[in-house]
Formats: structure tokens, C-alpha cells, sequence
């Protein structure tokens, strides 16, 4: 079946946009999980879900971050008045458990 | 101290060796344990899960759990040069069983 998908893969925006990153889950898969990763780092916690409801917000570094996923499915992370310290790739994930998660592609963010 | 901790590397291997990688974390209430393997520029794929102590084998891969010493291990045998990739571990505590912590992984080379 289908893996988790995201889009866009590449988004290049000036500083002071808004960005919107697009998840979509396995389908059936309960929980959706957002995370960025640095180079030669392991991916960063940001937030997660279990079904629509937003668990644990405690990664999201600053409250120009925020993520919704208002139906349970497709997710979306936004970031708002972009900063050129939040270039990374934004991952994301899901799992059928809240165990085993399998990642999507990424989406690889530079902010000029 | 980092949360969850690995050697950064690179551990180098010849083919056909046994590689052994090392992962420990701070939460003496964790619950869930796993092993992601990540090519340079894809994204994380979950290769092992472990939840009780002892070893776990699944075909050339076997993992290791010591809750009492707090560390996770995961054993490589007879290693191809495909095996050479950096290997994440991730831990799930207890009071938040669905937040999954990355260690910055492993960077291993299995030369032919």
C-alpha cells in the first residue's frame, strides 16, 4: 500500500512567510507524528497525534509553530513569519500503534 | 546528557563481520525501544522494535535490551557493504508512550 507522503518535497520562501507542510498518513494509521532533523542529527521531536487530537506540543520550538489535523488523516504543520534558523528538513510519520512509526519523505525547507 | 545516546562513529567493518552498535538513555521508565536505519539522504526506516529484556532476532539482525543498565545494542551479523548507513535509536518513555526520542545515530561502513 501506500507510505506516508508529504508535500511540498523542496519549498524555498523568503523570511517573514508563512509556510504550510502537508502530511499524509498510512491510511488507517491512528498516529501522526512531525519531526526536523539537522544534518548528522536524529530527527527532533515536534508534535504528535492520536487521531485528531493534538497529544504533546512540547517540541514545537517557538508559537509561530503549529500543526493541525482536524479530521484525523492529512496533517499540517505551519510555521509562521519564517526565520532562516527554521531551514531543515520537516518530517513526518505515522503509526498504526503510537510505536512503530514509519516516516514519510520530508519536506526540505530553506528559508532566504 | 543527551537523553538517548549513541557513538557518533563512523564504526568501520569489514563484510562479513559482526557489527555492534550501542545506544543509551537517561529515562530509567522507558518502555519502548527501536533501530532506524538511515541511507544518506532518505529517510529513517524502522528495522527492529524491542519492549522486554533480552535479545530479539530478526534475520541478520538481533537486538539487545538491559533495562537494569539502561542501554540497547543491536548486532549486525555477517555485514554487507548495503548495511553501511547511520543507525538511530529511539526510546519511548513511560509517561508519554506515544513521544519517540532520537539518539544522533550511528554512522557505519561495512567495506567490501
Amino acid at each position: 500500500g501506500a507510505g506516508v507522503s508529504q508535500s511540498p518535497r523542496y519549498k524555498v520562501t523568503k523570511r517573514g512567510q508563512d509556510v504550510a507542510l502537508r502530511c499524509d498518513p498510512i491510511s488507517g494509521h491512528v498516529s501522526l507524528y512531525w519531526y526536523r532533523q539537522a544534518l548528522g542529527q536524529g530527527p527532533e521531536f515536534l508534535t504528535y497525534f492520536n487521531y485528531e487530537a493534538q497529544q504533546d506540543k512540547s517540541g514545537l520550538p517557538n508559537d509561530r509553530f503549529s500543526a493541525e489535523r482536524p479530521e484525523g488523516s492529512i496533517s499540517t504543520l505551519t510555521i509562521q513569519r519564517t526565520e532562516q534558523r527554521d531551514s531543515a528538513m520537516y518530517r513526518c510519520a505515522s503509526s498504526a500503534s503510537q510505536y512503530e512509526q514509519y516516516f514519510g519523505p520530508g519536506t526540505r525547507l530553506t528559508v532566504t | 546528557q543527551k537523553e538517548v545516546e549513541q557513538n557518533s562513529g563512523p564504526l568501520s567493518v569489514p563484510e562479513g563481520a559482526i557489527a555492534s552498535l550501542n545506544c543509551t538513555y537517561s529515562d530509567r521508565g522507558s518502555q519502548s525501544f527501536f533501530w532506524y536505519r538511515q541511507y544518506s539522504g532518505k529517510s529513517p526506516e524502522l528495522i527492529m522494535s524491542i519492549y522486554s529484556n533480552g535479545d530479539k532476532e530478526d534475520g541478520r539482525f538481533t537486538a539487545q535490551l538491559n533495562k537494569a543498565s539502561q542501554y540497547v545494542s543491536l548486532l549486525i551479523r555477517d555485514s554487507q557493504p548495503s548495511d553501511s548507513a547511520t543507525y538511530l535509536c529511539a526510546v519511548n518513555g513511560r509517561t508519554n508512550a506515544g513521544k519517540s526520542t532520537f539518539g544522533d545515530g550511528t554512522t557505519l561502513t561495512v567495506k567490501p
